[in-house]
């Protein structure tokens, strides 16, 4: 079955504190891997997508990488805007649907 | 630029009342079109999706259904509440992009409480 396990559930960092969040997967045939920001009671906003190994993207504080078994979310020199949870979805070959994780909810203490 | 709402943004409706959500997208032709309730503090649960009009693929078995009356407009509905349907729903679309992937947009959701 497929999967996607990320860790921690929750992180609570100083402002300036860098860190990385994790996403793991187990999938047959990856197709890419998104990363999606969620603010309370707002709707996911899209950050990333990687598709192959060794892919990298960045975004202001941001950066994105990916392995054949996980990505990891860096987060360099964070403030308190950057506080929100943080999801991973992956895609499969021949699907068009996402399979989620259940996010890292990252508090940034200013 | 491609812009998604939902309608209404808050609802509070009784155990064993109907219910009907819409999305609507703009800015965008012939887009997959998703359905996705995430129970507080936990993950996205895709509960339909639709890759043109009157096609809907359905998730996971429950009271609620879907329906695409046209290319862009996607709704939720339920004949009879269950306590359990409260939640956030979320409505999403999709193109597809490179390496066949699907990059997924999400609508600013509906918060659901059934009473």
């Amino acid at each position: 079955e497929d999967q996607v396990t990320q860790s921690p559930e929750a992180l609570r960092l100083q402002e300036g504190e860098s860190s990385s969040l994790n996403c793991s997967y187990t999938v047959s045939g990856l197709r890419g891997l998104f990363w999606y920001r969620q603010d309370p009671g707002k709707g996911p906003e899209f950050l990333f997508t990687l598709y192959s190994a060794g892919e990298e993207k960045e975004k202001e504080r941001l950066k994105a990488t990916l392995t054949k078994k996980e990505s990891f979310l860096h987060i360099t020199a964070p403030k308190p805007e950057d506080s929100a949870t943080y999801l991973c979805a992956v895609t499969i070959q021949g699907a068009q649907k996402l399979v989620f994780g259940q996010g890292t909810r990252l508090t940034i203490n200013p | 630029s491609q812009t998604i709402h939902q309608w209404p943004a808050t609802l509070v409706q009784p155990v064993g009342s109907p219910l009907s959500l819409e999305c609507t997208v703009e800015g965008t032709s012939n887009p997959n079109l998703y359905w996705y309730r995430q129970a507080a503090g936990r993950g996205l649960q895709l509960l339909f999706y639709s890759v043109g009009i009157g096609q809907i693929s359905s998730e996971v078995p429950q009271n609620l259904s879907a329906s695409r009356p046209q290319d862009r407009q996607f709704i939720l509905s339920s004949k009879k509440l269950l306590l359990s349907d409260s939640g956030f729903y979320l409505c999403a679309w999709s193109v597809l992009g490179g390496h066949g992937s699907q990059t997924q947009y999400f609508g600013p959701g509906t918060r659901l409480l059934v009473l």
